[in-house]
């Protein structure tokens, strides 16, 4: 049962362009939502994250929205570039007892060409 | 300093063997983490330990047992290996379950 899909799976930008990849959950008890970063060879490292009493977190060039009432959040890479080529996994994290850890997306491989 | 340590980086290892990988953390943690990373990328929930205590079992073989001697170690022994074991898993950690999760670089598993 997959409680976050995650679109598209692949994604090639031009450099300075904008990258943007979604994210849609169920379970409304989630109520904490990182976004990862993670290189080959590398583990997954967190990029920035929300919390749903806000619409919008931004850190330099990447910019998470999130929807509640659509239950979907998205990340934005400004200014995309070479070096942000990796891919990106949304997660989602419950308190609910017996549940205490991050569900993954499925992941999106980002290419920003030069 | 690495924050989040595992060991061996790789290990190739014949179907129906035992074999562990080790975790530490030097970030004084209360809660680690075991993810299994399939070849497709998807990241899945293994394992769940606070302050030594199991918090999450999923539905894992039981040939998987984690083992946690103190709080920065989480330690993962698989049992009579098999061919859809092969996978990268990772270790992680965070403050309390509700806080960000360092992971490790992984364990590359493969099964021959």
């Amino acid at each position: 049962q997959q409680q976050v899909k995650q679109s598209p799976q692949s994604l090639i930008v031009q450099k300075g362009g904008i990258s943007i990849i979604n994210c849609a959950y169920e379970n409304t008890a989630f109520d904490y939502f990182p976004w990862y970063q993670q290189f080959p060879g590398k583990g997954p490292a967190l990029l920035i994250a929300i919390r749903p009493d806000v619409s919008e977190k931004k850190e330099g060039r990447f910019t998470i929205s999130f929807n509640k009432s659509a239950k979907q959040f998205s990340l934005h890479i400004m200014d995309s570039q070479p070096g942000d080529s990796a891919t990106y996994f949304c997660a989602a994290f419950t308190r609910d007892t017996g549940r205490r850890a991050l569900t993954f997306g499925s992941g999106t491989r980002l290419q920003v060409q030069p | 300093d690495t924050a989040v340590s595992q060991t061996p980086k790789y290990l190739v290892t014949q179907m129906g063997n035992d074999k562990s990988i080790k975790c530490e953390q030097n970030l004084g943690h209360d809660t680690m983490y075991w993810y299994k990373q399939d070849s497709k990328k998807f990241l899945k929930i293994m394992f769940s330990y606070n302050n030594k205590e199991l918090i999450i079992n999923e539905t894992v073989p039981n040939r998987f047992s984690p083992k946690s001697p103190d709080k920065a170690h989480l330690n993962l022994h698989i049992n009579s290996l098999e061919l859809g074991d092969s996978a990268v898993y990772f270790c992680a950690s965070s403050s309390r379950p509700h806080q960000p999760q360092h992971f490790g670089d992984g364990t590359r598993l493969s099964i021959l």
